[in-house]
């Protein structure tokens, strides 16, 4: 089983719909991360948390919200989707702090709003 | 604010040949360090090779190695003895107090291996 999972990997949806992608961990990373990937954009931080009581917002955050449900779990909502938010999504986590943490990916889910 | 700039949007190298992708970054922190992560198609990125800025030495992982220039603020991924499974996107990544410990990332390079 993969160390982080993400589900779902693929999703079609309306504009207007509430979507969430969840992410599961079996690391034991405190550090959880969402990130976007557009084509020729590389990756843009969305939300990031450091522990359960811990919520931080990343560079694009408007339009997401998060939930860290647990240690090891951590969720990514759009409220209403619109059509530029397609895109493909990355849960990540790290174990350490500061500068040298290595960070770990899931598969990605991709999204498109139509 | 920091960015970082990987201006080969594609490169292709012949099956056992050497390539080097570039990657330039910004920044007026003295301690920091760069990573390059490879996206394979499978999408999960996965990390190649981390470098520590106050180490002089350049850091090396098999078959790719990088050329860390801290004064142009250049850090290039060599891989040599290409093998089909290298193709992939490849991405350098910078993380400093200036990004507030956040990896800021590049484009990518698309690195195309033919055979």
């Amino acid at each position: 089983d993969a160390d982080v999972t993400q589900t779902p990997r693929n999703r079609i949806t309306k504009t207007g719909k509430r979507i969430m992608l969840e992410c599961s961990q079996t690391k034991g990373h405190d550090r959880m991360y969402w990130y976007r990937q557009d084509p020729g954009l590389g990756l843009r931080l969305i939300y990031y948390s450091f522990d359960v009581k811990d919520i931080n917002k990343g560079e694009i955050s408007d339009g997401y919200s998060v939930s860290r449900q647990a240690q090891a779990k951590f969720s990514l909502s759009l409220e209403s989707a619109i059509p530029n938010q397609t895109a493909l999504y990355f849960c990540a986590t790290s174990g350490l702090a500061g500068t040298a943490g290595e960070l770990f990916f899931g598969e990605g889910s991709r999204l498109t709003v139509l | 604010a920091q960015t970082v700039t990987q201006s080969q949007p594609e490169m292709s190298v012949q099956e056992a040949e050497t390539v080097t992708l570039s990657c330039t970054y910004d920044t007026s922190e003295s301690d920091y360090y760069l990573f390059w992560y490879k996206q394979p198609p499978s999408r999960q990125m996965i990390l190649v090779i981390r470098q520590e800025a106050y180490k002089q030495q350049n850091a090396t992982e098999n078959r790719f190695s990088v050329n860390f220039q801290k004064a142009a603020k250049s850090f290039s991924l060599k891989i040599s003895d290409s093998q089909l499974g290298d193709a992939a996107m490849y991405f350098c990544a910078y993380n400093g107090a200036d990004s507030n410990y956040q990896l800021i990332w590049g484009a990518g390079t698309k690195l195309i291996i033919k055979p």
